[in-house]
Order: structure tokens, then C-alpha cells, then sequence
């Protein structure tokens, strides 16, 4: 079965300092990776996918993340954070087997101080 | 502006009266999905709909029904809600089937409580 797992539920960050927050996944055959944020009381926004190409992949707000195939990790970082990027965070794989449809990490809070 | 839309946002309710959540969305996207969110378990998928008329059963549909009559529609109804729906509801859509090339958009939410 396919599943990705997000291993901490908070990450806590003083301003200005890098952030990484953590996604392993599992899946038969290549995966498709994704990040997703989710603001108070907003819905989900899209930060950045992994399909194919440069393990390294850049994103919105200054996001970037990691595809590590060895180690089936996927992690979101950012060189420093700010007091804004405090939010939900989700990673989530594409689900092969039924309509493409992704599968959510169970979320981790990021809460950046200033 | 490209969106998603969900009314209400927040409904408070009691065991046994139906109710419908709407969700529509004005980007001619032929992909709708219902999710749940709770915590620790991430979003999980309700119903999905690949086109007006076809829609199918996602990973939690029990207690749920979904109609698709017209492309934008996408509404979400609880026949006989019990506490156990209550949750964070998510309404969404994509192009395509999501997980390619084409983004996912997501609604705002509608928060859920039956008592």
C-alpha cells in the first residue's frame, strides 16, 4: 500500500534560522511528491511537486525540498524562516491505483518565534 | 479569479438532520473531490468525481453521498450526520486527476459540528 508519514507533529524555529520539516513516503513504482500548506482558516495551497528530474526542487515562498529516492524522503526546507511561514504542513504522495488522486501526511504544525 | 468555493464555512448541527455542504468552482475543472481533515490523520478522501455524472467512492464514504449534475457542482450531503462527522471539510479540483502536471485547488473549508 502506498503512504507517506510526516514524523513530527510540530516543528518549532526561532526567526531566521533554516527550517526542515520531515516526509518519508512508500509506493511501488516512482513517486510523485508533493507539499501542500494550509494557513489559518484557508484551504490547502500547492507549494511544490517532485515528478521526475533534479532531486532538488524549488517552490513558492522561498520553499525548497529534497528527493531523496535511497532514503524515500522528501523534506521541505527553507535557509530561513519567517514569522509568516508559521502554518500546517502536508506532504503527500500520488496514488496510483485509484484516479490518481494523493495521499496525505497526517500534517505538521510549524510554528516559527520571533 | 480562479477559485473554489464551499458554503457554509462553519455549521453546527444535531444528530439526524440532513444537511448539504456546496462546493463550486469556476476553473471548467472536469477532477472534484471531497476530503475530511482531522487532526493526526491528515486529509482523507470522501467521494471523487472524474465528470459530470461519474463519481466514485474514496477512503471514508460511509455516512456520505455526492452528486455531480452539472461540471462546477460538487456538493457533499450528510443524509443522517452523527457526531463522529464531525470535521474540517475540504472541497477541491484539478484539472485532471491530480497528482501529474495540473495543480490541486482547494476550498476554504467548512468546519462541521454535530452534536
Amino acid at each position: 500500500a502506498q503512504s507517506v508519514a510526516q514524523p513530527e507533529d510540530q516543528v518549532n524555529v526561532a526567526e531566521g534560522n533554516p527550517l526542515t520539516v520531515k516526509c518519508t513516503y512508500s509506493v511501488s513504482g516512482n513517486p510523485y511528491l508533493f507539499w501542500y500548506v494550509q494557513y489559518p482558516n484557508r484551504g490547502l495551497q500547492f507549494l511544490l511537486k517532485y515528478i521526475t528530474g533534479d532531486n532538488l526542487v524549488k517552490g513558492s515562498y522561498g520553499f525548497e525540498a529534497e528527493f531523496n529516492k535511497s532514503q524515500t524522503s522528501f523534506h521541505l526546507k527553507k535557509p530561513s524562516a519567517l514569522v509568516s511561514d508559521s502554518a500546517l504542513y502536508f506532504c503527500a504522495v500520488r496514488d496510483y491505483n485509484q484516479g490518481g488522486k494523493l495521499i496525505f501526511g497526517q500534517g505538521t504544525e510549524l510554528s516559527v518565534k520571533p | 479569479e480562479a477559485q473554489v468555493t464551499q458554503n457554509p464555512r462553519y455549521l453546527i448541527t444535531v444528530t439526524g438532520k440532513k444537511l448539504t455542504v456546496t462546493c463550486s468552482q469556476n476553473m471548467n475543472h472536469e477532477y472534484m473531490s471531497w476530503y475530511r481533515q482531522d487532526p493526526g490523520l491528515g486529509l482523507r478522501q470522501i467521494y471523487y468525481s472524474m465528470n459530470v455524472e461519474v463519481t466514485d467512492k474514496g477512503d471514508v464514504p460511509e455516512g456520505y453521498k455526492v452528486s455531480r449534475k452539472e461540471k462546477r457542482n460538487f456538493p457533499l450531503i450528510l443524509e443522517s450526520p452523527s457526531p463522529n462527522q464531525t470535521s474540517l471539510y475540504f472541497c477541491a479540483s484539478s484539472l485532471v486527476p491530480p497528482g501529474g502536471n495540473y495543480e490541486q485547488y482547494f476550498g476554504p473549508g467548512t468546519r462541521l459540528t454535530v452534536t
